[in-house]
């Protein structure tokens, strides 16, 4: 158990829709990423939030958007959802940036967009 | 643009014997190396980082190298057990970086 908890686990939905996937980091963590995991492929960095604040995006749609609250934990919402959005999305957490320690991921939220 | 190149998606091994799995980077900026090992079902979990200052880092089965000029980083678990079969990935990042670059991983299956 790392200790970073995503929810839902599973999620079905149809083409047009909007999800919301959500993400507690470890406690004491402040640091949350977004990666997402197609078939086949590595992790896509989508986007990285420090102590409420956005630091970093990648390759993430403008479809698709994140914010980190007061209490840390993050929500990645995912709208207008076409086929090519069904993934893993991983949410990780680490105490302050990647290069400073190693990144401890959640246990991932399967979308499949129908 | 993918900046960390795992080229073997998959690897068998015998048990008790070396697996290697190899990376490469593109990007030179790279300064901080890590493996992630992932089982079905679970996200990626840490197995083992390395500096740009070293060329080598070990713990006990796994062992890191890099080859800074040939932008290359190699995973070796010596012996191999059952328990290593998962999917490996390799990872990357920089000193004024906020996020690790991934390769699409290696799925190790060690046979009995």
């Amino acid at each position: 158990d790392s200790g970073v908890t995503q929810t839902p686990k599973h999620l079905i939905t149809a083409t047009g829709q909007r999800v919301t996937l959500r993400c507690s980091p470890r406690s004491g963590d402040l640091s949350v990423y977004w990666y997402q995991q197609s078939l086949d492929q590595g992790l896509q960095f989508l986007i990285h939030y420090y102590n409420g604040e956005e630091r970093a995006k990648g390759n993430i749609l403008e479809r698709f958007s994140a914010q980190q609250f007061p209490d840390l934990h993050s929500e990645l919402n995912l709208s207008s959802l076409e086929l090519g959005d069904s993934a893993l999305y991983f949410c990780a957490s680490s105490v302050a940036t990647a290069n400073t320690g190693e990144l401890f991921f959640g246990e991932g939220s399967r979308l499949t967009v129908l | 643009d993918q900046q960390v190149k795992q080229n073997s998606p998959s690897l068998s091994v015998q048990e008790g014997r070396i697996s290697i799995l190899n990376c490469d980077y593109t990007n030179s900026m790279f300064d901080y190396f890590l493996w992630y090992k992932k089982y079905p079902a679970e996200g990626p979990t840490f197995l083992i980082s390395i500096s740009s200052i070293k060329d080598k880092n070990e713990d006990g089965r796994f062992t890191v190298f890099l080859n800074k000029s040939a932008k290359h980083l190699s995973l070796h678990i010596v012996p191999s057990q059952p328990g290593d079969s998962a999917v490996y990935f390799c990872a990357a990042t920089s000193s004024n970086d906020y996020k690790l670059s991934f390769g699409a991983g290696t799925t190790v299956t060690v046979r009995a």
